[in-house]
């Protein structure tokens, strides 16, 4: 169990330019989970998969917001048309569904800072 | 809607002293509650949960916290700290059953350690 890991660790863009991050759960998890973390906040949620089922996205993932889990297993977040606003940690979460409450136990990943300049 | 208050934003406690950061939350029925902890840089470590039954629970690193269904609250304690545990704390709540597990989280109290 190596736990989650995000790549890359940090990314500095300019504003316009697209950006994804990857998000490699805890291998048997099937829930993947994306937050975004401003500064001085608490993580907000913005968009759940289980499975490659993508079941619920916040309003705050804007249509420049787009995430994937293709095979279930890694997932990937996109925001297309960076904007200085994006500029967070993008943490990563995962979960077993299927283990009753231990359902809801997210794990973390170690996050993804981008900086729009 | 589910909301979570922690109304310290910054606590400084001596090493060795006791700790107690408060959290508060917003919900029709019992939820699911949780601390986490995150040092600089780095992601978020589960400290400890409540589900259901005794109200106390115990955590990693000598964590405790108490649940009070009357006071909606559910306060991290821990009898003495250790500079190492200066670091942001964050409490939160899973809304419930079928609501796909999403966290709620608090804003955050940033704990100091002075020596």
């Amino acid at each position: 169990d190596t736990g989650v890991s995000q790549n890359p660790r940090h990314k500095i863009t300019k504003r316009g330019q697209n950006v994804t991050f990857r998000c490699d759960p805890i291998s048997e998890h099937n829930r993947l989970y994306w937050y975004r973390q401003t500064l001085g906040q608490g993580p907000e949620f913005l968009t759940y998969f289980q499975n490659e089922a993508q079941l619920e996205k916040s309003r705050l993932l804007s249509d420049r917001f787009s995430a994937e889990r293709p095979k279930g297993s890694f997932s990937t977040l996109e925001i297309q048309r960076t904007e200085q606003g994006d500029s967070a940690m993008y943490l990563c979460a995962s979960s077993f569904r299927g283990g009753g409450r231990l359902s809801y136990e997210q794990y973390f990943g170690p996050g993804t800072r981008l900086t729009v300049t | 809607a589910q909301s979570v208050t922690q109304p310290d934003i910054h606590i400084t406690v001596s090493e060795g002293a006791s700790l107690e950061l408060r959290c508060n939350y917003s919900y029709g029925a019992t939820p699911y509650l949780f601390w986490y902890v995150q040092s600089p840089g780095q992601g978020l470590q589960l400290l400890l949960k409540y589900f259901s039954g005794d109200t106390l629970v115990q955590g990693i690193k000598g964590f405790e916290a108490e649940f009070k269904r009357s006071q909606s609250s559910f306060n991290l304690r821990k009898p003495s700290v250790h500079w190492s545990d200066a670091a942001e704390y964050f409490c939160a709540v899973a809304p419930g059953y079928n609501q796909g597990g999403k966290l709620i989280f608090g804003q955050g109290t940033e704990l100091s350690v002075k020596p």
